[in-house]
């Protein structure tokens, strides 16, 4: 089956840095990739996702790169906020098929 | 999301004892799942369902068994508890469609085995 690699395990950046959380997965069939955040005491909830034909996506200050060659895909935030402190998930999968998490990154972002 | 719910939200049982964790939702999705975060591990995948007549393992499956009783009720039982099953237990549902799969997760359920 399907491994995900996720790195670092925890991430601490100052307030307004940019924050870079890296996947890497084995399943070369794998075609869609959605990032989930976890906020403390809540549950996981879908920020973005990019599919196996894109390579970037982004959503105001959250952007996804995947370089399928190299079977790795990145979450990257600019202008980090407090608000941005939580577990971020990675996860791979063949659409329409079960998902394969990544072990999350703690993300500390400090004022 | 308070569409998909979860009970109980806590739950402290003993080694040894059988206890049944549910999972009901109003979207109407078909596929649903189980899964289990432990700290450093992730969110890895107990058991899920593809309709109610499909049941299927994933990857730590041993020791837990699920029922889909309606498209809107998942069960997941332990038969005999035991402390290194521990954790944070979310059910969750899904849509597949336009090449996207979005997760939608309940609330969680903590449990403790004495």
């Amino acid at each position: 089956g399907e491994n995900v690699e996720q790195h670092p395990s925890t991430l601490s950046v100052q307030e307004g840095d940019s924050a870079v959380i890296k996947c890497t997965y084995s399943d070369s069939a794998s075609n869609y990739f959605p990032w989930y955040k976890q906020e403390l005491g809540k549950r996981p909830q879908l920020i973005i996702d990019i599919r196996s034909n894109v390579g970037e996506k982004k959503d105001q200050r959250i952007a996804v790169t995947l370089n399928k060659t190299a079977k790795h895909f990145s979450l990257h935030i600019t202008e980090t906020q407090p608000e941005d402190s939580a577990v971020y998930f990675c996860a791979a999968s063949i659409i329409g098929n079960q998902f394969y998490f990544g072990t999350g990154t703690s993300l500390t972002v400090i004022p | 999301d308070a569409d998909v719910t979860q009970t109980p939200r806590n739950r402290i049982t003993k080694t040894g004892k059988r206890i049944m964790l549910e999972c009901s939702q109003t979207k109407g999705h078909d596929r649903m799942y189980w899964y289990r975060q432990d700290p450093g591990l992730g969110l890895r995948l107990i058991y899920y369902s593809f309709d109610v007549k499909d049941i299927n393992k994933g990857e730590i499956s041993d020791g837990y068994s699920v029922s889909r009783q309606a498209q809107a009720k998942f069960s997941l039982s332990l038969e005999s508890a035991i402390p290194n099953q521990t954790a944070l237990y979310f059910c969750a549902t899904s849509d597949v469609g336009q090449g996207q799969e979005t997760q939608y997760f309940g609330p969680g359920t903590r449990l403790l085995v004495l």
